[in-house]
């Protein structure tokens, strides 16, 4: 695609619901980035994938989160049992191969848990 | 801990002004620094810096880096109201890893 894609662009869930995020990277790129921005701050580093395999998840801030990519390009950050200080804007980003590369950021999902 | 700091946090200036954005870090195995600009949603790349004491430049917009001292600066002349925006500084460590600064919002007023 021509950019990365997320969706939903926004979610509200109540508390203690499971939620799925979707990141659909830009075509080759075989970098893929999860990060959470919460008002006025600076993304927050979730999980890094390369390829198939999560490079460095060292983010993640409790067993509820977990990041897939079983393909190697579309990835799903899944929420388990929601918290209202998980409200953030989740943002998802790509890189053609990690190293050399910028990343290349989608417009974020809005999760509001009520 | 890996660590990356911005100053000021927030700034407001007049059109026409010139700024300087600071950004210092703190990281094991640095392999580059990056800014961005995020307006509404997604942020948008500036620059990558990976040597000391190369500006790059991109019309009114440059930056450069100092690995000695830890820093880097990146610089907006005759700031237009569409400069209004947050400034993100990353930094890139040999793992990959992407570690972001608060950010330094900026206001440009008419």
């Amino acid at each position: 695609g021509a950019g990365v894609s997320q969706t939903p662009s926004n979610k509200v869930t109540e508390k203690g619901k499971y939620v799925e995020l979707r990141c659909d990277p830009i075509s080759g790129h075989t970098a893929l980035y999860w990060y959470r921005q919460s008002l006025g701050q600076g993304p927050e580093f979730l999980i890094y994938f390369q390829g198939t395999g999560a490079a460095d998840d060292s983010g993640l801030p409790n067993d509820r989160f977990f990041a897939v990519r079983p393909e190697g390009s579309v990835s799903t950050l899944k929420i388990q049992r929601t918290e209202r200080g998980d409200s953030a804007v989740y943002l998802c980003a790509s890189s053609l191969d990690g190293s050399g590369s910028p990343l290349h950021f989608g417009n974020g999902t809005r999760l509001t848990v009520t | 801990e890996d660590k990356v700091v911005q100053s000021p946090l927030s700034l407001v200036v007049h059109e026409g002004d010139t700024v300087t954005l600071n950004c210092s870090y703190e990281v094991t195995n640095f392999r580059s620094l990056l800014w961005y600009k995020q307006e509404k949603k997604a942020p948008t790349f500036l620059f990558m810096l990976t040597s000391s004491g190369i500006e790059k430049k991109s019309g009114r917009l440059s930056s450069i880096l100092d690995k000695k001292e830890l820093f880097s600066i990146l610089n907006i002349t005759a700031t237009q109201t569409g400069d209004s925006a947050v400034y993100l500084c990353a930094v890139k460590t040999s793992y990959d890893k992407v570690i972001f600064g608060p950010g330094t919002s900026l206001s440009v007023i008419p």
